[in-house]
């Protein structure tokens, strides 16, 4: 069955420091994972998107990173800062060819709070 | 701007009364799709489109309704809304095709059923 779990639920942080949030996926085959950032009562954003031949990829003080073999992905937030707060969600994209609705799989998100 | 735009933002109805939540886009996207959102469950799927006139149920269909008679709006339609329908809607739409499935989200229209 095609998931993808997502860990911690939840995760508060001083504001200044880094953090890591994990996706384990068990979608097949893999086309690509990407990360979305969602502030309390907005739409998510795309953040990175991670395909199968990348390893690590930077945005800012982002950087995500892939281990296709163990289908893991990680998210890590450097300098944490107020505006980091927000839900962050991991969606992976199965198979190839034409996107399709049957195409993509939700993590249910980490809520991420830093506190001053 | 490329952007969705849902309406409205925010509404309070009681139950038994219809309303319609509607999605546009300006980006040319064959897909479009509704989630909603309630705390610890993430992303729901509603109901999705494939392109115009091509429609079809997610995950939690029930209670629900849509329509595509035009490639860039996606109405939501509650017959009857209920209690259980009080929840966080966001429609997305994505580029159809060969591509790399990004979403695009609206803001949002948080509804609340008495």
């Amino acid at each position: 069955k095609n998931q993808v779990e997502q860990s911690p639920q939840s995760l508060i942080i001083l504001e200044g420091k880094n953090c890591t949030l994990q996706c384990n996926y068990t979608v097949s085959p893999f086309s690509n994972l990407r990360w979305y950032k969602q502030d309390t009562g907005r739409g998510p954003v795309s953040l990175t998107i991670m395909t199968f031949s990348e390893n690590t990829k930077s945005n800012g003080r982002y950087t995500a990173t892939l281990d296709a073999d163990t289908k893991q992905s990680s998210l890590h937030i450097t300098a944490s800062q107020l505006s980091d707060s927000a839900s962050y969600i991991c969606v992976v994209r199965r198979g190839r060819g034409n996107f399709g609705n049957e195409k993509l799989t939700f993590g249910t998100g980490t809520r991420l709070t830093i506190i001053p | 701007e490329a952007q969705v735009t849902q309406n409205p933002r925010y509404l309070i109805t009681v139950t038994g009364k219809k309303l319609t939540v509607t999605c546009s886009q300006n980006m040319n996207h064959e897909y479009m799709s509704w989630y909603r959102q309630d705390p610890g469950l993430g992303l729901r799927q509603i109901y999705y489109s494939m392109n115009v006139e091509v429609t079809d149920k997610g995950d939690v269909p029930e209670g629900y309704k849509v329509s595509r008679k035009e490639k860039r709006n996606f109405p939501l339609i509650l017959e009857s809304p209920s209690p259980n329908q009080t929840s966080l809607y966001f429609c997305a739409s994505s580029l159809g095709g060969a591509n790399t499935g990004e979403l695009f989200f609206g803001e949002g229209s948080r509804l609340t059923v008495l």
